[in-house]
């Protein structure tokens, strides 16, 4: 099946800055990389996804790039504001969503 | 209504209790999904339907049931659990089956305790 890793588990960022989070995947199957975001108590958010035919998707604050060579694929985020923190999830999907284990991002204002 | 709707949202029961958790949606979704999810973890898949029918079952314990009356409806019926057992869990759909390159789109979850 698909290991996906992802790095860093904790980041902390001064407000202003930019954040960048790591996943890696071990399935050349797999095509559809979402990202999710989860604050503290409420659900998983859908904030951006890319699929493999497309090497980087941008929306607004948020980017994410996929490297397939590489398998690895990230998530950018730009002028961080206090109300970016979170857990932030990676996935790769073939057969299966595969979770990545997190990232809890604090924003510090 | 692009939402899943999960009731209830906060749940204690007894190890002795018998409880169900219920999942609705009405995007037209045709794959809906049992996760299990402690802090700071991501979710882990219980249960995918697929058209209705049960298509992946992750091992779970049979103190968990989960049930598909309908193509909008998945609930997950509990019997003697364990304090362990405590989580939040969530449903989620998704357009497509269980290969899928699309979204989920979770349920604000049930915040279960078990004593």
């Amino acid at each position: 099946g698909e290991n996906v890793e992802q790095h860093p588990s904790t980041l902390s960022v001064q407000e202003g800055d930019s954040a960048v989070i790591k996943c890696t995947y071990s399935d050349s199957a797999s095509n559809y990389f979402p990202w999710y975001k989860q604050e503290l108590g409420k659900r998983p958010q859908l904030i951006i996804d890319i699929r493999s035919n497309v090497g980087e998707k941008k929306d607004q604050r948020i980017a994410v790039t996929l490297n397939k060579t590489a398998k690895h694929f990230s998530l950018h985020i730009t002028e961080t504001q206090p109300e970016d923190s979170a857990v932030y999830f990676c996935a790769a999907t073939g057969n299966q969503f595969y979770f990545g284990t997190g990232t809890s991002l604090t924003v510090i204002p | 209504d692009t939402e899943v709707t999960q009731t209830p949202k906060h749940l204690v029961m007894g190890m002795t209790n018998k409880k169900s958790l219920k999942c609705e949606q009405h995007m037209g979704h045709r794959a809906m999904y049992w996760y299990k999810q402690k802090a700071k973890k991501p979710p882990e898949l219980m249960f995918v339907y697929s058209y209705e029918k049960l298509s992946i079952n992750e091992s779970v314990p049979s103190r968990f049931s989960p049930e598909c009356p309908n193509s909008s409806l998945l609930n997950l019926h509990l019997h003697a659990l364990q304090p362990e057992d405590s989580a939040l869990y969530l449903c989620a759909s998704s357009p497509g089956t269980v290969v899928t390159n699309y979204g989920y789109t979770f349920g604000s979850g049930t915040r279960l305790t078990v004593v």
